[in-house]
């Protein structure tokens, strides 16, 4: 199957800083990645919808200046938490589908980041 | 917005079908149900999907009912490393694309 990755694995942090996590499609091409978070017992939700060469499309509820996303190539998007506070503390997946809107499309995951702010 | 409802909890003895249960009964005609599990801080990985015939492959059968109101996913022997959290999904298409939306999953307990 189709590989996603992503880095780092597992983040600490300063409140107050900004916390960048990659996400790659290592043999298929991206033209659309999706950003989840998920907390401690719960389902994922659903944060965004990042487009290669265009602006992300956030879901109700997600602030755009807090969590920035770049998708600069088809197989790499970026999300920046910035300044970052303890409330921001969770599980942060991403995702990717090499055959986008077709019949059998099929999402695949990284293996997500835990970010923890102190 | 998911579309799914599922049990939160199942236990399933090893070796054993596994039957895991899902409601949409608010599914339109060209949604898709998929079925993903996610073992503890992993990414979820993709077991199955269908329309609205039964759908077979190497780790699971996925049964619809005929009204396409729900569904469910068969593990035939259930092993300890099925245990995990198990993900109905109904993909919602958009004029951008298709979405998919977790519902709260139903965490199923494998045991010896």
């Amino acid at each position: 199957g189709a590989v996603v990755s992503q880095h780092p694995s597992r983040v600490i942090c300063k409140s107050g800083t900004s916390v960048k996590i990659e996400c790659r499609s290592l043999d298929f091409q991206a033209t659309t990645m999706f950003w989840y978070r998920q907390f401690p017992k719960k389902s994922l939700m659903l944060m965004a919808t990042s487009n290669e060469g265009s602006k992300a499309t956030y879901e109700q509820g997600v602030e755009k200046d807090k969590f920035l996303i770049n998708h600069a190539s088809l197989t790499l998007s970026t999300l920046t938490v910035t300044s970052a506070h303890p409330e921001d503390s969770s599980f942060y997946i991403c995702s990717a589908s090499p055959r986008r809107g077709g019949q059998n499309e099929k999402l695949f995951f990284g293996s997500g980041t835990q970010l923890s702010v102190l | 917005d998911a579309k799914t409802t599922q049990p939160p909890s199942m236990d399933c003895a090893e070796g054993r079908a596994a039957n895991l249960p899902c409601n949409h009964s608010t599914i339109s005609g060209n949604e898709y149900v998929y079925w993903y599990r996610q073992i503890h801080s992993q990414g979820p990985q993709y077991i199955i999907h269908g329309l609205k015939n039964n759908e077979t492959n190497e780790m699971a059968s996925l049964i619809i009912t005929e009204d396409r109101k729900s569904s469910t996913l068969i593990l035939p022997h259930a092993t300890l490393r099925d245990t995990a959290v198990y993900y109905c999904i109904v993909r919602v298409a958009y004029n951008t694309g298709n979405q998919f939306y977790f519902g709260t999953g139903t965490s199923l307990t494998v045991i010896p």
